[in-house]
């Protein structure tokens, strides 16, 4: 069965800490996987794409990793700031299966 | 701004009534997707289309339906609506061809959300 699952479902930290969302992904065939942002009550915004062969790809504050043997992708926030508080959604594409995204709240 | 455009923003309808949520773009992207999205579950594919003129079923299509008449719109008629379509829908568009890798993002309005009572 295709499907994507990310965890944790929801996470509070304190502004300034670092943090690290999982993506876990069985999709047949598999292409990319894509990492979205999303704001309360917007559509989602891309953050970042990896490849199969891609490990690690950084965008700003935001550092994404593949592992394409586990199946396994991660969003690791650095200096986590007010603004990151949203949900972040994670999809392979090739299907378009999403992730149920994982809510996100820093907090001052 | 470019971007994508949805009409209405949010809608309580009764059961049984006919409902078109609109969608327009203007980055003259080809293909062009609607998805709902309920709590707990990630956003599932309706309807999507790689070009003018030509549609595909998605994950979800049953109760739905979608023409693509040009480049810039793809309207989601909801013939006879049920309290289970009640969701968020959100309409998309990228430059990747869809279901074939989507190396490109795919840009996002801000959704409408629909209440069916």
């Amino acid at each position: 069965k295709n499907q994507v699952e990310q965890s944790p479902q929801s996470l509070i930290i304190l502004e300034g800490k670092n943090c690290t969302l999982q993506c876990n992904y069985t999709v047949s065939p598999f292409s990319n996987l894509r990492w979205y942002k999303q704001d309360t009550g917007r559509g989602p915004v891309s953050l970042t794409i990896m490849t199969f062969s891609e490990n690690t790809k950084s965008n700003g504050r935001y550092t994404a990793t593949l592992d394409a043997d586990t199946k396994q992708s991660s969003l690791h926030i650095t200096a986590s700031q007010l603004s990151d508080s949203a949900s972040y959604i994670c999809v392979a594409l090739g299907k378009l299966i999403f992730g149920q995204g994982t809510e996100l709240s820093v907090k001052p | 701004i470019a971007g994508i455009t949805q009409a209405p923003t949010s809608q309580i309808l009764a059961a049984g009534r006919r409902m078109t949520l609109r969608c327009t773009q203007d980055m003259r992207h080809n293909a062009m997707y609607w998805y709902r999205q309920d709590l707990g579950l990630g956003l599932r594919l309706i309807h999507y289309s790689n070009t003018a003129g030509t549609t595909g079923k998605g994950e979800v299509p049953d109760g739905y339906s979608v023409s693509r008449a040009n480049t810039d719109d793809f309207p989601l008629t909801l013939a006879s609506a049920v309290p289970s379509q009640t969701s968020v829908y959100f309409c998309a568009s990228s430059d990747s061809e869809v279901l074939m890798g989507e190396d490109q993002p795919q840009h996002f309005g801000d959704g409408t959300r629909l209440s069916i009572l």
